[in-house]
């Protein structure tokens, strides 16, 4: 199984809003990504979690808030985001802490809208 | 100079033909290259990956390293119209230890039928 679900699949919000898109994995992977993906562009790295800690943070707003409750989730919260944060959220996990190696496995994604 | 180059295409090819579709890098030090396949409106998949120098095949695809000229190709073999997609390459560079995919903006494949 090598399956990671990420919900919701689509999401709409106002630029006052405050959401959550929510990510899961059950195949035991030890390092959980966010990637952002612009229409017509490659995914670019947000954020990356390493045994549940935070390992990499790409220089991302503060708006966008990270959260690693446990090994297996991996959380987005959004708030004060812009039309120009609208895009494809993808979630992404991999077996080992993210070395050079490392196979990432993408979930579904969350087309997110921002109004 | 971007990271990880690719042809943007569409590379248009008859269905049942070899598709080549190429990558290029900056890092001389990296040493992982992966091969991902995404749908329109979908998410990207994993489909080749490759550590080492020469060829790697698995059924209809292979991929090809060649680190001397920072060069990374994928071969679909008797392409189908269902290969129709966007190819990611990615890339981990060594340049910070920090061992992040780096991903090329991509090559649009369309085969014909």
């Amino acid at each position: 199984d090598t399956e990671v679900t990420q919900t919701p699949k689509h999401l709409v919000m106002g630029m006052t809003n405050k959401k959550s898109l929510k990510c899961e994995q059950h195949m035991g992977h030890r390092a959980m990504y966010w990637y952002k993906q612009k229409a017509k562009k490659p995914p670019e790295l947000m954020f990356v979690y390493s045994y549940e800690k935070l390992s990499i943070n790409e220089s991302v707003p503060s708006r966008f808030s990270p959260e690693c409750p446990n090994s297996s989730l991996l959380n987005l919260h959004l708030h004060a985001l812009q039309p120009e944060d609208s895009a494809l959220y993808l979630c992404a996990s991999s077996q080992g802490a993210g070395g050079q190696y490392e196979k990432l496995f993408f979930g579904s994604g969350t087309q997110l809208s921002v109004l | 100079q971007k990271e990880v180059e690719q042809n943007s295409g569409p590379l248009s090819v008859p269905e049942g033909a070899i598709a080549s579709l190429n990558c290029t890098y900056s890092d001389r030090g990296s040493q992982s290259f992966f091969w991902y396949r995404q749908y329109s409106g979908k998410s990207p998949e994993l489909i080749m990956f490759i550590y080492s120098n020469g060829d790697k095949e698995d059924g209809r695809f292979t991929a090809q390293l060649n680190k001397a000229s920072q060069y990374v190709s994928l071969l679909i073999r008797d392409s189908q119209p269902s290969d129709s997609a966007t190819y990611l390459c990615a890339v981990v560079p060594m340049m910070d230890s920090s061992y992040k995919l780096i991903f090329g903006s991509g090559t649009r494949l369309l085969v014909r039928p």
